[in-house]
């Protein structure tokens, strides 16, 4: 079974500076996606930033970026600028490639904390 | 496009009565899944279904949780009998090919009293 791991249940960071969240992951699987996602306390689950296993290229979504390490099996998130809107549970999530579309796993989570 | 609904947003139930908690997927969406989150934990697969097909539910407990996804309407997470443990925040989310990215609903929030 495919396990996720965010080794650190709490962040934080200055306004402005630069953060980076951890992730491991364990899969016997060669393709894959990995995905970060933002829970502010509203509670919604927004998609921050996602990664086929198969690209060999770090996504990037504006101030977020990975570091996607295959072989070593991680998939750290970096925030640059970090802004108070930022401030929030940040989840690492990986999904199987493939036919039948099984559900996410999650890791438990890093509560994000943006100091002013 | 109104994203995926959940409704209720809260809903407040006793011991041993039943839940049900809505799902209605993003226009095109034909996939949905359905989530679970206890508190201080990630999200938690419970169910994936097509429309009138179930096609995994390794995540749902083996007792008084179903789900469904009829042709016409949303789809539906029932639990009956409940009990204090399944207090939780319960997570929809759909897909249009059943591969890649997932769209969430903002929850429902089961309290069990």
């Amino acid at each position: 079974a495919q396990t996720v791991t965010q080794s650190q249940p709490e962040m934080s960071v200055q306004e402005a500076e630069t953060v980076t969240l951890s992730c491991t992951y364990d899969t016997s699987e060669s393709d894959y996606y990995l995905f970060w996602y933002k829970q502010p306390p509203s509670r919604q689950m927004i998609l921050v930033i996602r990664q086929e296993a198969y690209k060999q290229q770090n996504a990037t979504e504006n101030r977020f970026s990975v570091n996607f390490q295959k072989a070593a099996k991680s998939f750290s998130l970096k925030i640059s600028d970090s802004q108070l809107g930022d401030a929030a549970m940040y989840f690492c999530a990986y999904r199987r490639s493939g036919g039948g579309a099984d559900g996410l796993t999650f890791g438990k989570g890093t509560h994000l904390i943006i100091q002013p | 496009n109104a994203g995926v609904m959940q409704n209720p947003r809260h809903l407040v139930r006793r011991r041993g009565q039943e839940a049900r908690l809505r799902c209605s997927p993003m226009k095109g969406h034909s996939h949905v899944y359905w989530y679970r989150q206890l508190p201080e934990e990630g999200l938690k697969f419970m169910v994936y279904l097509q429309k009138e097909n179930i096609i995994d539910e390794s995540g749902m407990p083996k007792e008084r949780f179903s789900a469904e996804f009829p042709k016409e309407g949303p789809s539906i997470l029932r639990i009956q009998q409940v009990v204090r443990g399944d207090s939780a925040a319960y997570f929809c989310a759909s897909s249009s090919t059943g591969n890649y990215g997932y769209t969430f609903g903002s929850g429902t929030r089961l309290t069990v009293v």
